[in-house]
């Protein structure tokens, strides 16, 4: 099995809101990582997770909250969110957190905030 | 620290005529090159990878990337294009010696007519 797989593929939510977003992979890949990515541009990095530890937040906002509950699921909760967090998010895997390693993406779920 | 410039941002070709899309990166190692391809409200594809081996890669779908480094250059080419290659292509750098967080460029979007 080669895919990374993310549910839901849409959500729409209120500012109010609380939802989670959930990738899974199971090649075994023991890198996971979320982005962000807005219309015609490149995805931007907002976590990465090692061994099931976080390794790298770039300065994301508190209301995304990583969790990576075991080497092949990882979800992205959401609290509190801004219409500006409207995007698509990306999950991607490697085999190891090494530059050499490449990354494998998720569908994607289309997140658009009210 | 590395960088990606993706010299076009849009490309427009027939089909059955060559594609070429440009790429100039910066590092300070001796980087992974990578080059991905998105299609419409799609997650990103792995097209081929460049990873110190041979300077002349192959990919997916008849795609293929020359590593230069004397021009730091990776250029993705195809023959002949088809319809189905319309979408944004997406060059990306990472540093194998550390985490691989990966440096995208800007992208190029490719239109193919009939």
């Amino acid at each position: 099995d080669t895919e990374v797989t993310q549910t839901p593929k849409h959500l729409v939510m209120g500012m109010t809101n609380k939802k989670s977003l959930k990738c899974e992979q199971h090649m075994g890949h023991r890198a996971m990582y979320w982005y962000k990515q807005k219309a015609k541009k490149p995805p931007e990095l907002m976590f990465v997770y090692s061994y099931e530890k976080l390794s790298i937040n770039e300065s994301v906002p508190s209301r995304f909250s990583p969790e990576c509950p075991n080497s092949s699921l990882l979800n992205l909760h959401l609290h509190a969110l801004q219409p500006e967090d409207s995007a698509l998010y990306l999950c991607a895997s490697s085999g190891g957190a090494g530059g050499y390693n490449e990354q494998f993406f998720g569908p994607g779920t289309r997140l658009t905030v009210l | 620290a590395q960088s990606v410039t993706q010299l076009d941002s849009h490309v427009s070709v027939s089909e059955g005529t060559p594609v070429l899309l440009r790429c100039n990166y910066s590092s300070s190692y001796s980087p992974s090159l990578f080059w991905y391809v998105q299609h419409p409200n799609k997650g990103l594809q792995l097209l081929l990878k460049y990873t110190s081996a041979a300077t002349l890669v192959k990919g997916i779908n008849g795609f293929e990337a020359e590593f230069k480094k004397s021009e730091t250059s990776f250029h993705l080419t195809k023959p002949s294009a088809h319809m189905s290659d319309a979408a944004e292509y997406f060059c990306v750098v990472s540093d194998p010696s550390g985490y691989s967080t990966l440096t995208f460029g800007k992208g190029t979007m490719l239109l193919v007519s009939p």
